[in-house]
């Protein structure tokens, strides 16, 4: 079946670092979703990306779909304290059902 | 205001006994979706529907049930609780056309 993996699994940032995380899938994509879940909370919808290389942004979050629509990327700038959570890319084939990818817990310190 | 509710918010239960996660959602959304999700980790997919009367099942092999026989009402029911089904159940909903998922504040399950 279809697979959506996230590296890195893992970051610890000090205030004020960029970070990035990157988003495979197996398959071809329609679209992808991004979303944030901060520790003991809910996934909350960040951003959807449909065509091929589209970069959209938000303040200091830049989100980009790849030209072959497999694969993605988070960037944030300057990261802040709030950054805090797991971010998880959502890969969407075409058949209505989101695939979730492994998630990259972000840790930044003060 | 629009939204999604779940409850309860957090539940210990004892092995064997039957129970139901509740789901309502507001926003008038015909799909809707069961996920389960332990801490820091992965969300699996149980269940999912499409509308009223619509069922499937989800990637993770669940012994839960649902039903939907209301478009804003969507419960998950686990009819024997074992240790093992200790998790994190997150309910999501969204337009048929697409675009994001609004989860629930989730419910915590804890088996004992």
């Amino acid at each position: 079946g279809q697979q959506v993996m996230q590296i890195p699994q893992y970051q610890h940032v000090q205030e004020g670092e960029d970070f990035t995380t990157y988003c495979n899938s197996s398959t071809t994509l329609s679209n992808i979703q991004w979303y944030k879940q901060r520790p003991g909370g809910h996934p909350v919808f960040l951003i959807q990306l449909v065509k091929s290389g589209e970069v959209k942004k938000q303040k200091r979050l830049t989100f980009q779909f790849g030209e072959a629509k497999k694969n993605s990327s988070l960037h944030i700038t300057a990261t802040q304290t709030t950054d805090v959570g797991t971010y998880f890319c959502a890969g969407n084939t075409g058949f209505q059902k989101l695939v979730f990818g492994t998630g990259t817990r972000l840790l930044v310190s003060p | 205001e629009a939204d999604i509710y779940q409850t309860p918010r957090y539940l210990v239960i004892g092995t064997g006994k039957k129970i139901t996660l509740e789901c309502s959602q507001t926003m008038g959304h015909d799909k809707m979706y069961w996920y389960q999700q332990d801490p820091g980790m992965e969300l699996h997919l149980i269940h999912y529907s499409y509308g009223v009367n619509s069922t499937e099942k989800g990637d993770l092999s669940s012994e839960s049930t649902v039903s939907r026989i209301r478009t804003e009402h969507f419960p998950l029911t686990l009819e024997s609780a074992r240790p093992s089904h200790t998790s994190q159940y997150l309910c999501a909903s969204s337009h048929l056309g697409g675009h994001g998922y609004t989860f629930g504040s989730g419910t915590r399950l804890t088996v004992v």
